[in-house]
C-alpha cells in the first residue's frame, strides 16, 4: 500500500525553528515528485512547493519562497518541511502528498495525514 | 483569492444530483488536465477525478469530471450524506510562475 506518514502535532512560540517530516512507503520514493500543501484554519488548500527526492530538485511556489525550505532524504525516504523563525501566522494544518502523472496530467495521492503546527506565545 | 473559482457552497437532497464548477484561464485549466479532491470535515483530502475525468480505483462512478475550454465541473449523483465535504480543483499555472493552483473549495451539504 502506496503511504505517507507525517510526522505529530507541534506546538512551538514565534522565532522558534521546526522541522517536520513526511515519510513514504510502499514505492519508489525517489522516483515520484512530493508536495507540501498549507491549510489555515478554516480556510482552502495552499501549494507551498514539491521536491524530486531523486536529485533533490525543488520548486516552491512564489508565496512561499524564502519562507519554507523543502528537504529530502531518499536514504530513510522522508520529506521535510521547515521553517528557521516561526510566526503566529505559521499556524495551520500542512500535509505532503505525492505528485503522480500521467502522459496527459498531474494529480496529489496519496495525502499524509497532516500535521497540525500551532505558533503561539 | 484564488485563482481557480468554486462556488463557496452547494446544497441538495439525498438521491440527487449537484455539479461543482472550477472556473479559470488559458494560464491554467485551458492548457492543463485538471483534478478534483473531496475533504471529509477533520480528514486529510483524498483524490477523487484526474486527468479532468478520470476516476481513481475505489472511486464510484457516481463522481464524474470534465473540462470545457477554461472551465472544469465535478458531478455527483445520487447523493448521499457521506458526501458532505469540501470539494477542491486543482491544476498547474503558468500566469506567474510555473506553480500548482487549487481552487478555493466547495462546502457541499447533503439536505
Amino acid at each position: 500500500e502506496v503511504q505517507l506518514v507525517q510526522s505529530g502535532a507541534e506546538v512551538k512560540k514565534p522565532g522558534e525553528s521546526l522541522k517536520i517530516s513526511c515519510k513514504g512507503s510502499g514505492y519508489s520514493f525517489t522516483s515520484y515528485w512530493i508536495g507540501w500543501v498549507r491549510q489555515m484554519p478554516g480556510k482552502g488548500l495552499e501549494w507551498m512547493g514539491i521536491i524530486y527526492p531523486g536529485d533533490s530538485d525543488t520548486r516552491y511556489s512564489p508565496s512561499f519562497q524564502g519562507q519554507v525550505t523543502i528537504s529530502a532524504d531518499k536514504s530513510i525516504s522522508t520529506a521535510y518541511l521547515q521553517w528557521s523563525s516561526l510566526k503566529a501566522s505559521d499556524t495551520a494544518m500542512y500535509y505532503c502528498a505525492r505528485h503522480s502523472s500521467s502522459s496527459w496530467g498531474n494529480w496529489f495521492d496519496p495525502w499524509g495525514q497532516g500535521t497540525l503546527v500551532t505558533v503561539s506565545s | 483569492q484564488s485563482v481557480l473559482t468554486q462556488p463557496p457552497s452547494v446544497s441538495a437532497a439525498p438521491g440527487q444530483k449537484v455539479t461543482i464548477s472550477c472556473s479559470g484561464s488559458s494560464s491554467n485549466i485551458g492548457n492543463n488536465y485538471v483534478s478534483w479532491y473531496q475533504q471529509l470535515p477533520g480528514t486529510a483530502p483524498k483524490l477523487l477525478i484526474y486527468d479532468n475525468n478520470k476516476r481513481p480505483s475505489g472511486i464510484p462512478d457516481r463522481f464524474s469530471g470534465s473540462k470545457s475550454g477554461t472551465s472544469a465541473t465535478l458531478g455527483i449523483t445520487g447523493l448521499q450524506t457521506g458526501d458532505e465535504a469540501d470539494y477542491y480543483c486543482g491544476t498547474w499555472d503558468s500566469s506567474l510562475s510555473v506553480r500548482w493552483v487549487f481552487g478555493g473549495g466547495t462546502k457541499l451539504t447533503v439536505l
